[in-house]
């Protein structure tokens, strides 16, 4: 059965402060692990990732995957109030279009 | 922009009531997903589809059954609701041509009464 875990379940940091989430996985035939940014409603989508070592960066947001030691990690540099929400991180297994989602990270940025 | 939009933001609905939640989407995307989410269970699979007319269980298919006449149109259906599944409900949709990228509605909270 594909496993995804993410840690820690939950953090607060004061704005300006640099945070770096966790994602492991388990999963039948990897494909692409993938992260996304929920605040009170849909899921919007973050980044994709194939490939170990490659870093995918958007602004303030980077996110690596190592393949071997079947973990990503999600940074967010310079916190923001505006990033205060729930990350989720999903694998996607072989040749299926389903995903497997882990219970996500809520962060909160304080003043 | 991909669009997905669920019919119904807020639902209340009585215990044996039979519910239908909406989803639409407009890329023309093959697969349809539904999921519940609950406080620290995360994202579960309900029911997805990849075609139309055709559906798959997911993880938790049990008091559900889904609907899929036209390719832009998936429909979840609790046929006799319970207090149990009072829950957030969200559709997803993805293209096999994009990686499967799942792009999600703004979901429906149902409470079940």
């Amino acid at each position: 059965e594909d496993k995804v875990v993410q840690s820690p379940l939950s953090l607060v940091v004061h704005e300006g402060d640099t945070v770096t989430l966790n994602c492991s996985y388990e999963v039948t035939n990897f494909r692409s692990l993938l992260w996304y940014k929920q605040e009170k409603k849909a899921p919007t989508f973050l980044f994709m990732l194939t490939s170990s070592g490659i870093e995918k960066k958007s602004g303030r947001l980077s996110s690596i995957l190592d393949k071997k030691e079947l973990f990503s990690i999600l940074n967010i540099t310079a916190t923001q109030t505006g990033d205060s929400a729930v990350y989720l991180c999903a694998v996607a297994p072989g040749t299926a279009s389903k995903l497997t989602f882990g219970t996500g990270t809520r962060l909160q940025v304080t003043l | 922009d991909v669009k997905v939009t669920q019919s119904s933001r807020y639902l209340v609905k009585r215990t044996g009531e039979k519910v239908f939640l909406e989803c639409v989407q407009d890329m023309d995307h093959e697969n349809m997903f539904w999921y519940r989410q609950d406080p620290g269970l995360g994202l579960r699979l309900i029911y997805f589809s990849y075609d139309v007319k055709m559906k798959e269980k997911g993880d938790i298919p049990e008091g559900y059954s889904v609907s899929r006449e036209k390719k832009e149109r998936f429909s979840l259906i609790l046929e006799s609701a319970s207090t149990n599944q009072t829950s957030m409900y969200l559709c997803a949709s993805s293209s096999s041509d994009r990686g499967h990228i799942q792009y999600f509605g703004a979901g429906t909270r149902l409470s079940v009464l």
